[in-house]
């Protein structure tokens, strides 16, 4: 079974640039989640879907931040300007339903200069 | 808002030895998590306890809960340097099992 696909793997941009994230969950789960991971910190969940549908974004930085899964499958995170503390790994992952065990992808490193 | 709390937040023990984590937490939970981060392989989930289970047992692992004191412990048996990582423990205190986690423990196997 294949896992969480996420790319890019790595980018570094200046600040106020914009960037996109993309992320392929494991077929056929319904929840996928978007997380922030600042070095030497938990994850930090910053979007759920269920479907195509947010379940929670409340600690989605809204001016900046946006995030989309249109045919409830892949989705998108964007940022856009970014800022220098928005440095961190991206992550997304996966789970069947929502009250199952999530997987997580490889993440994305975002340096913010 | 971080739940969960890990302890202690480095930990470096010799191949073979028994390595302990402890991890507390704040409100109700339905259930807690344990995963392990390494550069190579990410975040993989290790083990799922529910709120109404006191130990539970995968491979070399062992996980305690006891609600009443909002804590857990995970116990590696005779490590190994691929145990080398940060563990991590999570709590879906909410309505929709969102995750809530800790800053982690950073485990070190010396040879």
């Amino acid at each position: 079974e294949a896992g969480v696909a996420q790319s890019p793997r790595y980018k570094i941009i200046e600040k106020r640039q914009s960037v996109a994230f993309w992320c392929n969950p494991i077929s056929g789960h319904a929840t996928l989640y978007w997380y922030q991971q600042i070095l030497g910190q938990g994850p930090k969940l910053l979007i759920q879907f269920q479907n195509n549908g947010v379940v929670d974004d409340s600690q989605l930085p809204k001016d900046r931040f946006s995030a989309e899964r249109l045919k409830g499958v892949d989705s998108t995170l964007k940022i856009q300007p970014a800022k220098l503390e928005d440095s961190a790994v991206y992550l997304c992952a996966s789970s069947l339903d929502w009250e199952d065990t999530q997987y997580f992808g490889p993440g994305t490193r975002l340096t913010v200069l | 808002s971080q739940q969960g709390e890990e302890d202690p937040q480095a930990l470096s023990i010799q191949e073979g030895e028994n390595a302990t984590m402890n991890c507390s937490y704040k409100t109700s939970i339905n259930n807690l998590q344990w995963y392990r981060q390494n550069s190579g392989r990410g975040l993989v989930h290790l083990i799922l306890i529910r709120s109404n289970e006191r130990e539970k047992h995968s491979g070399r692992l062992r996980v305690t809960l006891d609600t009443s004191k909002k804590s857990s412990s995970l116990l590696i048996t005779a490590s190994r340097a691929a145990d080398t990582a940060s563990y991590f423990c999570a709590t879906d205190a909410g309505s929709n099992y969102q995750l809530i986690w800790g800053a982690g423990t950073k485990l070190i196997i010396k040879p």
